[in-house]
């Protein structure tokens, strides 16, 4: 069946330094990929997506690149600020899973001043 | 665009009593709705998926007598916990898709429940 596998958190890092979150993903045909982030005691933001290889998905600094070669989706960002601080999701949506979204288990990240 | 509400943000209710819970798509028709449940510091679980006008989807292991899932129109769809008991205490999220927006689900902010 479908998987994704998120890199442990908890991740700590300084205000302005770089992030890696990684994401790999194991499905059957070609499926669309997501990343989700969620800040404290709210529900799911969608943070951006990619629909098929090589497609980069970005948003408020935020970039994934669709690898269908080594099946991840790695998320990065330049320069981290406090208010990134959040927990990030990994998922993805696989042809015939009835747009079902299988979710990594998370990471949290806390970006300290 | 693509705003989902849930409410109530927070609910306490006693054990064995029933709880509703409404998921609205404000700005466009969902014609899939999901249900998830979140346990502190862990991922989302799939309980449910409804699509309007029929009956809900459940996962394997979600009682659908004690999770009552109503989808009655393209903007609303109700989680009721019947006889809800200390652990049902969880945080509920919905999300909405449509044809429209293809595959991207939007989540609502999500519901606590306790269970006293």
């Amino acid at each position: 069946g479908d998987s994704v596998t998120q890199m442990e958190g908890p991740v700590t890092l300084s205000e302005e330094a770089f992030l890696t979150i990684n994401c790999t993903y194991t499905a059957t045909g070609y499926p669309s990929l997501f990343w989700y982030v969620q800040y404290p005691g709210e529900g799911l933001q969608l943070l951006l997506k990619a629909t098929k290889a090589d497609d980069k998905g970005s948003n408020k600094g935020f970039e994934a690149t669709y690898r269908k070669e080594t099946t991840s989706f790695h998320l990065e960002k330049g320069s981290v600020q406090v208010s990134d601080s959040a927990v990030y999701f990994c998922a993805l949506i696989s042809s015939g899973s009835a747009r079902q979204l299988t979710f990594g288990s998370g990471t949290q990240l806390t970006v300290l001043p | 665009g693509a705003v989902v509400s849930q409410h109530p943000s927070r609910v306490i209710c006693k054990s064995g009593t029933s709880v509703k819970i409404e998921c609205r798509s404000l700005d466009f028709q969902a014609t899939t709705m999901f249900w998830y449940r979140q346990f502190p510091k862990k991922s989302l679980m799939l309980m449910a998926t409804s699509n309007e006008g029929s009956k809900a989807t459940y996962e394997q292991g979600v009682e659908k007598d004690k999770f009552l899932i109503n989808h009655a129109s393209l903007t609303l769809s109700t989680l009721t916990v019947t006889s809800a008991h200390p652990e049902d205490s969880s945080f509920y999220i919905c999300s909405a898709s449509s044809w429209d927006y293809q595959e991207t689900q939007y989540f609502g902010p999500g519901t606590r429940l306790l269970v006293l």
